[in-house]
């Protein structure tokens, strides 16, 4: 059964520096999404994804975040300059249409910054 | 502000044994409600997503209903498996917007 992919699935990384997290979404589909989930509390959407530009975003997704399909299968998420309130579960999403389609997970990348 | 309220925040329940767990909204316009369950360390599973005009969804054990006017869901699980211990996620998306507002989930453990 295909699935959405996720590396690494741990990044420790230093306060202020540039982490880029990798995704490969479920061939046949269409819409792409991060979230993050902070230890303890509730999943957060971060960006939503289509046809090459981002569909939409929350306020967690600010000028440090960016997203990008760079090859037509992978779909990466940066952070630019890490802060410590970035550690996080980071889990990317796909769906084969927008709207009320299933959004299938990836496993989520475990991200620690020091 | 678009909220999603679940309940109870947990349950303990004996293998075997059916339960109910709750989500109230004020997400509006309304577009759609899924529940989600989520395994320990792991990414959020889609269990049934409702539209304004579905107030109930099967998958398996797992039965949702959605009344959109009181703005409930609940989510029922019948003949409850020790596998289904897990965080219960209830998500409501508005109409014309791709976010979503994630509830704080109801961890469920069940016990033999």
């Amino acid at each position: 059964e295909p699935e959405v992919t996720q590396t690494p699935s741990h990044q420790v990384t230093q306060m202020g520096q540039e982490v880029i997290l990798r995704c490969v979404p479920i061939s046949n589909h269409l819409y792409f999404y991060w979230y993050r989930q902070i230890l303890g509390q509730k999943v957060e959407f971060l960006v939503s994804f289509y046809n090459n530009e981002i569909s939409e975003k929350s306020e967690i997704f600010d000028d440090q975040f960016s997203v990008e399909r760079p090859d037509g299968s992978n779909f990466t998420l940066k952070i630019r300059s890490t802060k410590l309130e970035d550690s996080a579960m980071y889990f990317c999403a796909s769906s084969e249409l927008g709207g009320v389609e299933t959004q299938y997970f990836g496993p989520g990348t475990r991200l620690l910054v020091l | 502000k678009n909220q999603v309220e679940q309940s109870p925040q947990s349950l303990i329940i004996l293998e075997g044994k059916n339960c109910t767990l709750q989500c109230n909204y004020t997400v509006s316009p309304f577009s759609n409600l899924r529940w989600y369950k989520q395994d320990t360390g792991r990414g959020p599973v889609s269990l049934t997503i409702m539209t304004f005009s579905e107030n109930t969804k099967s998958n398996g054990r797992y039965t949702a209903t959605l009344d959109a006017d009181t703005k409930q869901s609940s989510l029922h699980i019948t003949a409850s498996q020790l596998s289904d211990s897990a965080s219960y996620i209830c998500v409501v998306s508005a109409r014309g917007a791709g976010k979503s507002t994630f509830g704080d989930g109801t961890t469920l453990t069940v016990k033999p």
